[in-house]
């Protein structure tokens, strides 16, 4: 276990749903960051906090939403997805900012249909 | 426009030789690189750290090389086990950019 837990593992969702996917670090970090991984691709950054403000928004479609209500959690908020948002989200903290190794949690593995 | 390249076919080897991946990119001036190891349907795992200003890092069977004038890195694990078979992924930090960037990675493919 690398210190960071994401909940839950696996989630399929309809494309009309709201749900919210969690992260969770006990790490003492402050940085985390949430990642969107899809097959055969690089790992593409979505979101940053560091000391719990966003820094960091990738040209995210608005249906992603990020909240960071303390140093240790972060949640992204998903509603009305597409289909071609399946895919494995990965939350990751760090020490600081984007200069340190990131640790990250076993992700979330999202079907929307 | 700036790419950071790995191999993207497999890599397959036979157990107790030395895998070489190959991590390449361009128009980046990375303060340092990371690999990384990820196991499929789970998260990565941070390896190594390599600064611009070092040649060579090593850990147990790992090594990696960080040549900025060829802009690439290599990273080798030597007496290479089954228990080895992966996906590698090395990731820059750009300060241009301030954050770090990912490749799409290198599976590995160890063979007993």
């Amino acid at each position: 276990e690398t210190g960071v837990t994401q909940t839950p593992r696996h989630l399929v969702m309809g494309m009309t749903n709201k749900k919210s996917l969690k992260c969770e670090q006990h790490l003492g970090h402050n940085a985390m960051y949430w990642y969107k991984q899809s097959a055969k691709k690089p790992l593409e950054l979505m979101f940053v906090y560091s000391l719990e403000e966003r820094v960091e928004n990738n040209s995210v479609p608005s249906r992603f939403s990020p909240e960071c209500p303390n140093s240790s959690h972060l949640f992204l908020h998903l509603h009305t997805l597409q289909p071609e948002d399946s895919a494995l989200y990965l939350c990751a903290s760090s020490q600081d900012y984007a200069n340190t190794e990131a640790f990250f949690g076993q992700g979330t593995r999202l079907t929307v249909v | 426009s700036q790419k950071i390249e790995q191999n993207s076919e497999a890599l397959n080897i036979q157990e107790g030789k030395t895998a070489t991946l190959t991590c390449n990119y361009t128009n980046y001036s990375p303060a340092y690189l990371q690999w990384y190891r990820q196991d499929p349907g789970r998260g990565p795992v941070f390896l190594l750290l390599i600064r611009e200003n070092e040649k060579e890092k090593r850990k147990e069977r790992l090594k990696v090389t960080f040549d900025t004038t060829l802009k690439q890195s290599l990273f080798h694990i030597t007496a290479s086990q089954p228990a080895d078979s992966a996906t590698y992924l090395c990731a820059l930090f750009s300060g241009g950019y301030n954050k770090l960037i990912f490749g799409a990675g290198t599976r590995l493919a160890v063979h007993p």
